[in-house]
């Protein structure tokens, strides 16, 4: 099945420790996306690589990494720094960049307590 | 950057009749302009999109319409069906940009 999987669905964290969201395509996609999705805030944008070994910052990066060792991979670090981190975090990659179709995985919802 | 509005945040329809949702967005190099439903719990999967050469596309029951000198663009929905009932999205992308911009949505109910 061609698709994009992102784990966990939920997590769980304390105030302080920084967490991982995991990101997986099997669609050859050179596009990848991380939105946040917030309730009436719509997706904001956190990270997008368009190749391999580049990224580049979206609308909200602050207190957010990732990298792009792989292209069928695309993590997502959440860390200490990012002042309200409980919130949806949706993956997206697409064929032909921001012009193309965006496929979302089933996001990972992340709690912070 | 981008900015993209959307109206209304929530709106509530009768099993039948049409619905629209419009946008509007700030910058005129955007040439892509799709539209995403989310139902509950799912995740976001595009519905149709137009390209700034094109004033309007239909497919089946859905439509959009795009306004470049008014920089906005609609989604209408005709005959809706309780199974229409979901968050919709719209956004704007630049031409050969590698960001796409969201709106906030809108949060659509059928009701029988």
């Amino acid at each position: 099945d061609g698709g994009i999987t992102q784990s966990p669905k939920y997590l769980f964290r304390k105030e302080g420790q920084n967490v991982t969201l995991s990101c997986e395509q099997n669609l050859n996609h050179d596009a990848m996306y991380w939105y946040r999705q917030d309730p009436g805030q719509g997706l904001r944008l956190i990270y997008y690589s368009q190749i391999v070994n580049d990224f580049q910052k979206g609308d909200i990066a602050e207190g957010y990494s990732v990298s792009r060792e792989k292209k069928e991979s695309f993590p997502l670090t959440v860390t200490s720094a990012q002042k309200n981190p409980t919130a949806f975090y949706l993956c997206a990659s697409s064929k032909g960049g921001a012009t193309g179709e965006l496929f979302f995985g089933e996001g990972s919802r992340l709690t912070v307590l | 950057g981008e900015n993209v509005e959307q109206h209304p945040s929530t709106l509530s329809v009768q099993e039948g009749d049409s619905a629209v949702i419009k946008c509007t967005y700030s910058d005129s190099a955007s040439n892509y302009f799709p539209w995403y439903k989310q139902e509950l719990g799912k995740r976001p999967q595009l519905i149709i999109d137009i390209r700034s050469n094109v004033g309007e596309k239909k497919d089946q029951r859905i439509a959009v319409t795009l306004n470049k000198t008014a920089k906005h663009f609609s989604l209408h929905i005709t005959e809706t069906q309780p199974e229409d009932s979901a968050v919709y999205f719209c956004a704007a992308s630049l031409r050969g940009g590698n960001k796409l911009t969201f709106g906030t949505g809108t949060q659509l109910k059928v009701e029988l």
